[in-house]
């Protein structure tokens, strides 16, 4: 069964630093999100991608975000300049379609830490 | 936006009993609800799902029923076996909202079920 796969598996990073996240959505899937859950606490939606444009995001994707699918196959989201809050397990998912017919599927999830 | 509570945060059963985890949901515009299972450092499973147009659905030992009157949904776990064990996450998404939504899914904030051999 096709998965979305994410890298690195783990991050370590200095506050004020910038991070790339990769994730690679299943081939055939048009609609990419990335989620966030903090440890211990339930998973947060960030920022829907569709047809190379952001379709929804949230308050907690503020300008030091920012998303971008450069080639036909990764997804990936960049922190500008990572801050301690920041630490959290993000998830890539993606999904066929919007409809109801189409569940998202995650990604294994990048664990970043920001020290 | 929507806000989706989920009850209860601990749920601990023997195995062989039935499991209940309840949610609620406030935007009467969502449409679609999936249930996650999370085991300890992994990825979110989706192990059922329900639309608006359909009351119950079944899959083996797993139901998950939905009032769309009172904006609540269940997941019912009969049979329960200590590899069900893990974090459960009900969700919400307004699907294909008349094109104005793009299937954000809104989470509760998680039930850790643990079951007892």
């Amino acid at each position: 069964e096709p998965e979305v796969t994410q890298t690195p598996s783990h991050q370590v990073t200095q506050m004020g630093q910038e991070v790339i996240l990769r994730c690679v959505p299943i081939s055939n899937h048009l609609y990419f999100y990335w989620y966030r859950q903090i440890l211990g606490q339930k998973v947060e939606f960030l920022v829907s991608f569709y047809n190379n444009e952001i379709s929804e995001k949230s308050e907690i994707f503020d300008d030091q975000f920012s998303v971008e699918r450069p080639d036909g196959s990764n997804f990936t989201l960049k922190i500008r300049s990572t801050k301690l809050e920041d630490s959290a397990m993000y998830f890539c998912a993606s999904s066929n379609r919007h409809s109801l017919d189409q569940p998202q599927h995650f990604g294994d999830g990048t664990r970043l830490s920001i020290l | 936006g929507e806000n989706v509570e989920q009850h209860p945060s601990t749920l601990s059963v023997q195995e062989g009993d039935s499991a209940v985890i309840k949610c609620t949901y406030s935007d009467s515009a969502s449409n679609y609800f999936p249930w996650y299972k999370q085991e300890l450092g992994k990825r979110p499973q989706l192990i059922i799902d329900i639309r608006s147009n359909v009351g119950e659905k079944k899959d083996q030992r797993i139901a998950v029923t939905l009032n769309k009157t009172a904006k609540h949904f269940s997941l019912h776990i009969t049979e329960t076996q200590p590899e069900d064990s893990a974090v459960y996450f009900c969700a919400a998404s307004m699907g294909n909202a008349g094109g104005t939504s793009y299937g954000k899914l809104t989470f509760g904030q998680g039930t850790i079920l643990t079951v007892h051999p």
